[in-house]
């Protein structure tokens, strides 16, 4: 069993429509969380940081964090084409420094 | 430009041909790493860098070799590639996580897709 869990989709949504993603993971340890973007044929970017539990809200993305229940959460609202990508969930330990653990990516599609 | 820069960007090579990908950071970064990147796998890390000298194993380290002389490079050497090592493969580099609450960004380059026949 993987240690980060994400569906790889694709999923497809109308623009304007809110994307839902979420990674499911298994170490307890994890306490930094994080979301990369990745458009094809380029490098991860980060997106959305978050410590320990709760709710981070940048422009159109919310990213949640349910460490009871090993679940993460980011959602774009008012979705653009621009948006259509893969999306990795990463995640680290307190003593791990810069180690992070990545979740498979999901690739989202918006279509105009 | 703040960026981290992989060269060669597409590579094909044959089983046991050594070869190396070259990275290199201008952000004045301590810490650098090597991940690769495989369909359903997500990213993998091969080996990592806390500073000059100073290199330890990833997750996936069999079959790669890393050195850190420079601050800036961080080549990623494969002595015997094999065909399992055909993927996509990424460096990236940050500033060492002191504070635990501060969001140390990594950058990653745009990417080095190698194929061993």
């Amino acid at each position: 069993q993987k240690e980060v869990e994400q569906d790889p989709g694709p999923l497809s949504v109308p623009e304007g429509a809110i994307v839902s993603l979420n990674c499911t993971y298994s170490n307890s340890a994890f306490q930094y969380f994080m979301w990369y973007r990745q458009y094809s044929r380029k490098g991860p970017e980060l997106l959305m940081y978050t410590y320990s539990s709760g709710n981070k809200e940048d422009g159109r993305f919310t990213a949640q964090v349910d460490k009871s229940s090993k679940y993460i959460s980011l959602f774009i609202r008012d979705s653009q084409p621009s948006d259509s990508a893969t999306y990795l969930c990463a995640m680290s330990e307190v003593a791990a420094g810069n180690k992070l653990t990545f979740g498979g990516g999901t690739r989202v599609l918006v279509k105009p | 430009e703040a960026q981290v820069t992989q060269n060669p960007r597409y590579l094909i090579t044959v089983t046991g041909k050594k070869l190396t990908v070259t990275c290199s950071q201008n952000m004045n970064h301590e810490y650098m790493s090597w991940y690769r990147q495989d369909p359903g796998l997500g990213l993998r890390q091969i080996y990592y860098s806390m500073n000059v000298e100073v290199t330890d194993k990833g997750d996936v380290p069999e079959g790669y070799k890393v050195s850190r002389k420079e601050k800036r490079n961080f080549p990623l050497i494969l002595e015997s590639p094999s065909p399992n090592q055909t993927s996509l493969y990424f460096c990236a580099s940050s500033f060492l996580s002191r504070d635990p609450l501060a969001d140390e960004k990594l950058f990653f380059g745009s990417g080095t897709q190698l194929s061993v026949l």
